[in-house]
């Protein structure tokens, strides 16, 4: 059973469309995260969510806008994409309380022509 | 905002050799995590460590808060332990934000 599940592992779309990725964690954790690894491997903080509510928004166009139906969920979804877009974009999540260790899923590559 | 600098960025050995990788951060810390990406591109967990020493198998951690550091030790490399590793840290009185470092590429040649 995967704990943090994301869907598309692979999105290919060209200039201009808009995508989402789902995100899904079946670890009871109540905030949830998503990462962007550029194409130099660096790590990057989004957006954090704490049971349902934004927590963490950093500096990211308003193209892109994170959705969270309930704290198992957090989608990502992204209007207008550019070429500077292109990705890899990590779902994570984590225990408010206790130590906090952060759980990943396995990455969306985001490729736009 | 906190600063991480990993070292080496780098790191090329022959299967069966030891390594260090070092992690230094500018700030206290409540959290501190070891991951590997695989050559897939998975993060996999290694070590949750904001201080003392851990161990798993070939692999063991220490990070000593105080002076702001962290090591991850690898025994007896394998070519399966080929990837990049990276430290992350949450810096004391920041929400659960963990800030990454550039990462080691290792490559563990047979």
């Amino acid at each position: 059973d995967t704990a943090v599940s994301q869907t598309p592992k692979y999105l290919v779309t060209q200039m201009g469309n808009d995508k989402s990725i789902k995100c899904e964690q079946n670890l009871g954790h109540d905030t949830m995260y998503w990462y962007k690894q550029d194409s130099k491997k660096f790590l990057k903080i989004m957006f954090s969510y704490n049971n349902k509510e934004l927590i963490i928004n950093e500096t990211v166009p308003n193209r892109f806008s994170p959705k969270s139906p309930d704290k198992a969920h957090l989608n990502l979804h992204i209007n207008s994409l550019e070429l500077g877009d292109s990705a890899v974009y990590f779902c994570a999540s984590s225990p408010t309380g206790g130590t906090g260790e952060l759980f990943f899923g396995e990455g969306s590559r985001l490729t736009v022509l | 905002g906190i600063q991480v600098e990993q070292s080496p960025p780098d790191l090329i050995l022959q299967e069966g050799a030891n390594s260090t990788l070092r992690c230094n951060f500018s700030d206290s810390v409540n959290n501190l995590q070891w991951f590997h990406q695989n050559p897939w591109g998975q993060l996999i967990n290694l070590f949750y460590i904001p201080s003392g020493t851990k161990q798993n198998g070939r692999l063991s951690a220490t990070t000593v808060a105080t002076e702001r550091y962290s090591l991850l030790y690898i025994s007896s490399s394998q070519t399966t332990d080929s990837g990049v590793y990276f430290c992350a840290v949450e810096r004391k009185g920041s929400a659960r934000q963990l800030t990454f470092g550039s990462g080691t590429q290792l490559t563990v040649l047979p």
